[in-house]
């Protein structure tokens, strides 16, 4: 079975600070790695993915996310938040390979960036 | 490109009733599924499909049927609805090719069971 966990429920950070995010997973296989933001009152929006090579993923609006398969983490992160950055973050994971294609969320941190 | 619609973006049902949510994408992805948001539990899988005719059931199946009888379309049935579905409800759909493509995601159906 694979699983995500998202130890914090809310990150604060100010303006112009970085920012990280953090993700484990957990799945049996090699995995595919995602990061997806929901503003309020919408649906998610895919910000990044890790599938291989690399370990430092570069995605939307600035936001990067690093693949540490000893750890089995991919920590979201900026290195320089802006207001507009406040939204929900949800990190998800897809097993592979797999017959099962959908894919399996955390449970959503919560970013607030202060003026 | 309308990506993927939902319809309706709100609704009320009493305890008991039935309906169906709307969910069709036009960018004939293979891929289509049927999520719930609750506050704290993210998002939790109800069912997926990976092909018109054919579907299976997610983490949380139990009060819902879904059916695919074309590539585009996707609904989610309700037979009698709970209290316990008052929930956000996301429909998603990816390529077919390998399972590393991203989800694109509808803007959600916000359900009120009373």
């Amino acid at each position: 079975a694979q699983s995500v966990a998202q130890p914090e429920d809310q990150v604060n950070v100010a303006e112009g600070n970085p920012l990280t995010v953090k993700c484990t997973y957990s799945v049996s296989g090699n995995p595919y790695l995602f990061w997806y933001v929901q503003y309020p009152n919408r649906g998610l929006q895919f910000l990044l993915k890790y599938i291989t090579g690399d370990n430092l993923v570069k995605g939307s609006y600035g936001f990067e996310a690093e693949f540490n398969k000893s750890q089995t983490s991919f920590h979201l992160k900026k290195p320089s938040a802006l207001v507009s950055d406040s939204a929900l973050y949800f990190c998800a994971v897809r097993d592979r390979p797999t017959g099962r294609r959908a894919l399996t969320f955390g449970s959503g941190t919560r970013l607030q960036v202060q003026p | 490109n309308a990506g993927v619609t939902q319809t309706p973006k709100f609704q009320v049902l009493k305890t008991g009733q039935s309906m169906t949510l709307q969910c069709a994408q036009d960018m004939n992805h293979e891929y289509m599924s049927w999520y719930r948001q609750d506050p704290g539990m993210g998002l939790r899988l109800i069912h997926y499909s990976v092909g018109a005719g054919i579907t299976d059931q997610g983490e949380v199946p139990n009060g819902y049927n879904v059916s695919r009888s074309t590539t585009e379309d996707f609904p989610l049935r309700l037979l009698s609805a709970a209290p316990s579905q008052t929930s956000v409800y996301f429909c998603a759909s990816s390529l077919g090719q390998g399972t590393y493509t991203e989800a694109f995601f509808g803007q959600g159906t916000r359900l009120t069971v009373v």
